[in-house]
């Protein structure tokens, strides 16, 4: 089955202890990305990237890293997350080229405390 | 910057109505239009893609149109039913920004 998974889906962490919220897509897509979602803030883009070794700052990077060494994984990490971290991030992929639907993951919840 | 609002916030109707809800984006440089659904806690299922050059798209009771000279897209659901109830999110692929998002419009199908 075609899919985005994320892991974990739900992680309850304390300020400054980093974590990695891992994003795997199976579909051979070049394009994957990282968003929060936030109530009255809607999805915002983290970060994005295009193919390996090629990452890019989306709307609000800030206080987030991410890598991308297989085409299929793109891990989000937080070195020292904060409160204010505290969302629903989401992962999605697609093909190259811009003329694709996007994918998306089901998901992680973080609380930071 | 693009900028996507979405209209109403919220609806409630009683099952059976057909409805209309609104998209609208601020600049017209889009590659593409999608519509997504959300369930509470849940992740995002793509409903519809309409490409810049399409005036819409269907997918059984949903009929999504663009109207990208105006800015505005809308998404028809015929015959609205109690699992129709979600939230509705509008997304633009623009030209050198990637993907924005609309605010989502939630929506209550009565039984």
């Amino acid at each position: 089955e075609a899919q985005v998974t994320q892991n974990p889906r739900y992680l309850i962490t304390v300020t400054g202890k980093k974590l990695t919220v891992t994003c795997s897509q199976n579909m051979n897509h070049e394009y994957m990305s990282w968003y929060r979602q936030d109530p009255g803030l809607g999805l915002r883009q983290i970060y994005y990237s295009m193919n390996v070794e090629v990452t890019d700052k989306g709307d609000v990077p800030e206080g987030y890293k991410v890598s991308r060494k297989e085409k299929r994984n793109f891990p989000l990490i937080l070195e020292s997350p904060s409160p204010n971290q505290t969302s629903l991030y989401f992962c999605a992929s697609r093909p190259s080229g811009d003329l694709y639907e996007q994918y998306f993951g089901p998901g992680t919840r973080l609380t930071v405390t | 910057k693009q900028e996507v609002t979405q209209i109403p916030a919220a609806l409630s109707v009683p099952e059976g109505e057909n409805l209309v809800l609104n998209c609208s984006f601020t600049d017209s440089a889009i590659y593409n239009l999608q519509w997504f659904r959300q369930d509470p806690g849940k992740g995002l299922t793509s409903l519809l893609l309409i490409q810049s050059s399409q005036r819409e798209q269907t997918s059984g009771r949903l009929n999504a149109s663009l109207d990208k000279s105006s800015g505005r897209s809308t998404l028809y659901i015929a015959a609205s039913q109690p699992g129709d109830s979600a939230t509705y999110l509008c997304a633009v692929n623009v030209y050198g920004q990637n993907f924005v998002f609309g605010p989502g419009t939630r929506l209550s199908v009565l039984p």
